[in-house]
């Protein structure tokens, strides 16, 4: 069974502070995306990394997977209130994502 | 473009009853996936479905079950209620390429 474990569950800042949040497996998957989750809605899909030591940048958003495509970190910069919501990860392979349970990020203004 | 829709959007069943959800992919995307999402164990995969056939499938029981037309729209049919199958389920779609998948705002199940 592939599992998917993020960290922190749980992480509460102010505004401007800098933060990063893990996604470690014991699988490899073929690719790694992260999602952003609002209350009430469906995920939406924040990148798509594939190959191992892949970093991507998003405006304040900075995603790295590892080198052996095992585990992957979301860094965001000078956080704003409106990044607030869950951050979930998913491991693709054979047409299904496993998702990791998410960390809920609250920013503060 | 306009994005994945499911309906209906809240349900409330009692213990017993079966329910029938309905998903409707991005034009274009023949891949559509079911998840179920609830608070002690997150995105839990249901199955997927590309051009009618059930590619993978999750460890649900048998009272879980889905099916896609030739237009791509998708059904998911649940069969006696419990208790436990109270969740939000997310449909989402795919063109397939790295399995990037695009999620419908869900629909909220309550079983009483």
């Amino acid at each position: 069974t592939q599992l998917l474990e993020q960290s922190p569950q749980f992480l509460s800042i102010q505004e401007g502070e800098n933060l990063t949040v893990y996604c470690n497996s014991s699988s490899v998957f073929s690719s790694l995306q992260w999602y952003r989750q609002e209350p009430g809605e469906g995920p939406v899909l924040l990148v798509t990394v594939v190959t191992g030591g892949e970093v991507k940048k998003l405006k304040r958003l900075t995603f790295q997977f590892g080198d052996a495509r095992k585990d992957s970190s979301l860094h965001i910069t000078a956080a704003q209130t409106g990044d607030t919501g869950l951050y979930l990860c998913a491991g693709g392979s054979n047409y299904k994502l496993t998702f990791g349970k998410g960390t809920l990020l609250t920013v503060n203004p | 473009k306009a994005g994945v829709t499911q309906t209906p959007r809240y349900l409330i069943k009692t213990r017993g009853q079966q329910v029938t959800l309905s998903c409707s992919p991005i034009s274009g995307h023949r891949s559509v996936s079911w998840y179920q999402q609830t608070p002690g164990q997150g995105l839990q995969f249901l199955f997927e479905y590309f051009s009618e056939t059930q590619r993978n499938k999750g460890n649900f029981p048998g009272r879980f079950s889905g099916r896609q037309f030739s237009n791509s729209r998708s059904e998911m049919n649940v069969s006696t209620l419990e208790l436990g199958d109270s969740a939000l389920y997310l449909c989402a779609s795919s063109l397939g390429s790295h399995n990037e998948q695009f999620f419908g705002p869900g629909t909220r199940l309550t079983v009483l």
